[in-house]
């Protein structure tokens, strides 16, 4: 199947500096990219879909400005965190959909997820 | 928007037994229901799903049920194995490939 990659991982950061993380897809084109955050025992929250060439799509409640994505390329979306405060601590995982079979028949893979720790 | 809500929120089960988990959605053009499986610090994993004009899917061990009209879906797990042990979350989208939403969870637990 199709494979999603992230990097990195794991980051640990200062509050107050920036992160930014990179979702892959490395063997299909992914015009859409979903970003999903996921607090310990807790579930999945889209957080904005990213769309290649275009401004994101921000879910309510996630601040835009404090979150930034950039879908420069057909295999890349980054998301980055800035000025992070602990609170930001969290599981970021992406999703990219291959839409080789249409939107509606179109498969969705995630990538393996980066757990950014906030000090 | 879609709100999906998911029960049980913990289930534990004797290896050999079923489970089950049931999920309801609010919004009527949902047509795709996946459900994933996620292990500890993992990437969740499609383990099976289903599209609207489907009622029933059935995988070796794994079921998947969908009532349309009372807008509710169920994941069937038989023969359950200590390997099933992880968190199950259900998700509803309209289309396969656009965003989903998660039901809450569901920590199964298989006791050997």
């Amino acid at each position: 199947g199709a494979v999603v990659s992230q990097h990195p991982s794991r980051v640990i950061c200062k509050s107050g500096t920036s992160v930014k993380i990179e979702c892959r897809s490395l063997d299909f084109q992914a015009t859409t990219m979903f970003w999903y955050r996921q607090f310990p025992k807790q579930s999945l929250m889209l957080m904005a879909t990213s769309n290649e060439g275009s401004k994101a799509t921000y879910e309510q409640g996630v601040e835009k400005d404090k979150f930034l994505i950039n879908h420069a390329s057909l295999t890349l979306s980054t998301l980055t965190v800035t000025s992070a405060h602990p609170e930001d601590s969290s599981f970021y995982i992406c999703s990219a959909r291959d839409l080789a079979g249409g939107v509606v028949s179109a498969e969705q893979y995630f990538g393996p997820g980066t757990r950014l720790t906030v000090t | 928007g879609e709100n999906v809500e998911q029960h049980p929120s913990t289930l534990s089960v004797q290896e050999g037994d079923s489970a089950v988990i049931k999920c309801t959605y609010s919004d009527s053009a949902s047509n795709y229901f996946p459900w994933y499986k996620q292990e500890l610090g993992k990437r969740p994993q499609l383990i099976i799903d289903i599209r609207s004009n489907v009622g029933e899917k059935k995988d070796q061990r794994i079921a998947v049920t969908l009532n349309k009209t009372a807008k509710h879906f169920s994941l069937h797990i038989t023969e359950t194995q200590p390997e099933d042990s992880a968190v199950y979350f259900c998700a509803a989208s309209w289309g396969a490939g656009n965003k989903l939403t998660f039901g809450g969870g569901t920590r199964v637990l298989v006791k050997p």
